[in-house]
């Protein structure tokens, strides 16, 4: 299953809302979930089963969407959010997961 | 708290092999599902390979399935990468991860294999 992510880029101010989208190549159900990743870190679990925040994620990111289009919003940038963003989906679990390609989040 | 640790990765020529331990701790390592997942540099992230509980049932991602080994010693708290044939396009950080049935909330801070002559 290929997963799209668009944009490529969003540049965005501090206090704005970031939508990013991620369309898959097939129906994965609500198996999808969002990360983060900042330069030289490993990526952080957002959100999972495509609008479940993980343990410890702020309430300004929700995640949207089934079958094969998904959303995740940051509902008002904080400077830390500018980083890139990963979706992937499971349904297939535990063989054939993939990610992907990403959005950056950068500052305007 | 959970803590992964990645180790063994290093510049290796093309054909030969390497092999990457993961220390797991903070968390019962026999309960838990394990994955590797890697990233080229300035690439995105790509999912390689899966290992239930008890090392019975393991998957492959296509571009690596016959070169590379997954396995584990429970005793030890450890997960393994044995990779042989490496090729150029190898080349990335692998990170060993916590498989939540397909969410990764764990992971390492990853280790860079480099493939070049």
């Amino acid at each position: 299953i290929v997963l799209t992510q668009s944009p490529g880029t969003l540049s965005l101010s501090p206090g704005e809302r970031a939508t990013l989208s991620c369309r898959a190549s097939e129906s994965v159900s609500s198996y999808l979930a969002w990360y983060q990743q900042k330069p030289g870190q490993a990526p952080r679990l957002l959100i999972y089963d495509a609008s479940n925040r993980a343990t410890g994620i702020p309430a300004r990111f929700s995640g949207s969407g089934s079958e094969t289009d998904f959303t995740l919003t940051i509902s008002s940038l904080e400077p830390e959010d500018f980083a890139v963003y990963y979706c992937q989906q499971r349904i297939s679990w535990p063989r054939e997961l993939t990610f992907g390609g990403g959005t950056k989040v950068e500052i305007k | 708290q959970v803590l992964l640790v990645e180790s063994g990765g290093g510049l290796v020529k093309p054909g030969g092999s390497l092999r990457l331990s993961c220390a797991a701790s903070g968390f019962t390592f026999s309960d838990s599902y394990m994955s590797w997942i890697r990233q080229a540099p300035g690439k995105g992230l790509e999912w390689v390979s899966f290992i239930d509980r008890s090392d019975a049932t393991v998957y492959y991602a296509d571009s690596v399935k016959g070169r590379f080994t997954i396995s584990r010693d429970n005793a030890k708290n450890s997960l393994y990468l044995q990779m042989n044939n490496l090729r150029a396009e190898d080349t990335a950080v692998y990170y060993c991860a916590r498989d939540g049935g397909g969410n990764y909330a764990y992971w390492g801070q990853g280790t860079l294999v480099t493939v070049s002559s």
